[in-house]
């Protein structure tokens, strides 16, 4: 079956570390999204990357780096830099349509990051 | 920029009852339009979709039209089920030259009692 896989479910980090979440999809989309959530709240974009080798900084940045260099894979490491790491963090993809303005995106199941 | 207001939950409800959850948006151009929904613990899946003025879109006794002249789309279902307790959220699309992002509402978490 096609689909986008995060992995772990839950992940634990102390303060200071590095920590690299998954994002694998299957489904050939060009496009790749990280989003947070935070509880009780929407999502905010991290990064995105409409093709390999390419990405762009979403609106909450700043402590986040992301790679693309292959179609399939979009991970995304928290540094130490980011402030405040504790949330849910949902990876996406896409494909977009040439012409058109629809592109939904598919999400993936979601990594829960605890901060200890 | 573009965004997205949905109304603040938590919206509770007996099962059976009807369900509206208000969603208005703000864009340049001509945006497509979105409800996804987020069971507890789980990502985003999509709920339905209008991609034009005036288009309905449907799935799973859910409904939401898209009305330009508003700029609204809200979602609307006649006998909610226990089931359907989850958090919906409104987006919109951007154009392609914006990375196709989705600009996505605060949510809106619906709790449906037996």
């Amino acid at each position: 079956d096609g689909g986008i896989t995060q992995s772990p479910k839950y992940l634990f980090r102390k303060e200071g570390q590095n920590v690299t979440l998954s994002c694998e999809q299957n489904l050939n989309h060009d496009a790749m999204y990280w989003y947070r959530q935070d509880p009780g709240q929407g999502l905010r974009l991290i990064y995105y990357s409409q093709i390999v080798n390419d990405f762009q900084k979403g609106d909450i940045a700043e402590g986040y780096s992301v790679s693309r260099e292959k179609k399939e894979s979009f991970p995304l490491t928290v540094t130490s830099a980011q402030k405040n790491p504790t949330a849910f963090y949902l990876c996406a993809s896409s494909i977009p349509n040439e012409g058109s303005s629809y592109n939904e995106q598919f999400f993936g199941p979601g990594t829960r990051l605890t901060v200890l | 920029g573009n965004s997205v207001t949905q109304m603040e939950g938590p919206v509770t409800l007996s099962e059976e009852a009807f369900l509206t959850i208000n969603c208005t948006y703000t864009a340049t151009g001509y945006p497509s339009l979105f409800w996804y929904v987020q069971y507890p613990g789980e990502g985003l899946q999509l709920l339905l979709k209008a991609t034009k003025a005036d288009d309905k879109g449907s799935n799973k006794g859910f409904e939401a039209t898209y009305r330009k002249e508003t700029t609204s789309f809200h979602l609307e279902k006649g006998s909610v089920q226990v089931s359907d307790s989850a958090v919906y959220f409104c987006a919109l699309s951007e154009t392609e030259a914006a990375g196709n992002k989705l600009t996505f509402g605060g949510g809106t978490r619906v709790l449906v009692k037996p």
